[in-house]
């Protein structure tokens, strides 16, 4: 049974450009969440997705907007990139936003 | 204001115990604790939760005393592997599902 799976691993970016990263949930789950972490800090929600709509999110500007489709999977779209946008980008899922989450291995994003 | 207050770093050997502690003042009554690992370069992965009193599955165990404004996740024979930053969070439900919000997490590390 594969876990949570996102794409692509690693990523390079200019600022200014628009970036979109992919996350396949786990197996039966519904709820799909994103996260940014910055080096050296805890991973900061950024929203989730269940039902194919944005059900909660977290202290991210518009630039940051995403999607789930019929097959729970979800993308992550960040437009007008900026250097403060390098970060490893989660993705978590769960079955109906139960406590216990699967996060995969995330996306590592460079914005130069 | 914080929700959650953890050591930023600890230190153990081999085949000791580890308790790591937790102190959660504000938590209120539908909250749950719950405990997060995360190795560098990768997604935090549950490790275990609870309400009140004591949980213990195969990882770890988890005491929560009766005034819930702390918990301790005890890790039992550490090893090597075990060093990665470990993440307190509390939190209910909010709005039908579960958002977990970390802090910046308590780095263990194990020296041989």
């Amino acid at each position: 049974d594969a876990g949570v799976t996102q794409s692509p691993t690693h990523l390079i970016k200019t600022r200014g450009q628009q970036v979109t990263l992919r996350c396949s949930p786990k197996s039966g789950h519904d709820t799909v969440s994103w996260y940014q972490q910055a080096l050296g800090q805890g991973p900061q929600f950024i929203f989730q997705y269940y039902e194919e709509e944005e059900r909660q999110r977290g202290n991210f500007p518009d630039r940051f907007s995403g999607h789930q489709y019929p097959n729970y999977s979800s993308e992550l779209n960040v437009n007008a990139l900026l250097l403060g946008d390098s970060a490893l980008y989660l993705c978590a899922s769960s079955f109906q936003g139960n406590y216990e989450q699967y996060f995969g291995p995330g996306t590592r994003l460079t914005v130069t | 204001l914080a929700k959650t207050t953890q050591p930023i770093s600890m230190d153990s050997y081999e085949g000791q115990e580890v308790n790591i502690t937790c102190s959660h003042n504000n938590i209120a009554t539908n909250d749950y604790i719950t405990w997060y690992q995360q190795f560098p370069s990768q997604g935090p992965r549950f490790i275990i939760q609870g309400y009140k009193t004591k949980v213990t599955n195969e990882v770890a165990s988890l005491f929560i005393p009766a005034d819930r404004k702390s918990s301790t996740l005890s890790l039992p024979r550490v090893s090597l592997s075990d060093t990665a930053v470990y993440y307190c969070l509390v939190g209910d439900k909010t709005g039908g599902s579960y958002i977990p919000t970390f802090g910046r997490g308590t780095s263990l590390i194990v020296h041989p």
